[in-house]
């Protein structure tokens, strides 16, 4: 089993739609969590941490579910833009990735 | 103010062949990570360096993977006879420490092709 599981997509969604990505994590002990953003052929980006009371960042809200060993990212009001991978990730010094969830987002 | 780069940013080889693969982070960065990417995958940890030793490079696939740091800043990423399962994107990363609360900031990756 792999350590990060992410439904790889794509998602396509129309703009000012509400979206929302699924991660679970099978390392108990994980204490960090991310979201990263990774546009076609670029570098990996920090979007949010996720922390366990929930986070929100404009349009963008995370949540972390201990119990169920499951993180989540809310996406309000696509936008064009918005169209990338998610990758949801784990870890503190080596970072554990997931395969990614691809968003499209249509006008 | 720059960031992570690395160096090339494409380099086609041939089975068989030596590679070297650079990486210049943040100034002021002491930690300093090696990811490879492969095609609809999310970036796999090699190995990361705190200052110039390297303090942890579990995820090295084996023993044609080497890396050094040794002046603590540019890093080198070398690997020995390639193999066309080599073949990814080898992104490096650095931040300004270890540990909870610091962010990794990545290079725009060394595209590596094996034929």
């Amino acid at each position: 089993r792999k350590e990060v599981e992410q439904d790889p997509g794509p998602f396509n969604v129309p703009e000012g739609a509400t979206v929302a990505f699924n991660c679970t994590y099978s390392n108990s002990a994980s204490q960090s969590f991310f979201w990263y953003r990774q546009d076609c052929r670029k570098e990996p980006k920090l979007l949010m941490s996720v922390y366990s009371s929930g986070n929100e960042d404009g349009r963008f809200t995370a949540q972390l579910n201990r119990a169920s060993q499951y993180i989540s990212l809310l996406i309000r009001d696509s936008k064009l833009s918005d169209s990338a991978t998610y990758l949801c990730v784990h870890g503190w010094d080596k970072l554990i990735f997931g395969t990614g969830t691809r968003l499209q987002v249509f006008p | 103010g720059a960031g992570v780069s690395q160096t090339p940013s494409n380099k086609v080889t041939e089975k068989g062949k030596y590679v070297e693969l650079r990486c210049d982070p943040i100034s002021g960065h002491t930690a300093l990570y090696w990811y490879r990417q492969s095609l609809g995958q999310g970036p796999e940890f090699l190995i990361y360096f705190q200052g110039t030793g390297a303090a942890d490079d579990s995820g090295l696939p084996n023993d044609r993977f080497f890396a050094v740091r040794p002046e603590g800043s540019v890093s080198t990423l070398k690997i020995q006879r390639t193999e066309r399962g080599d073949s990814a994107v080898y992104l490096c990363a650095s931040s300004l420490g270890v540990g909870e609360g610091y962010e990794q900031y990545f290079g725009p990756g060394t595209r590596l092709t094996v034929t």
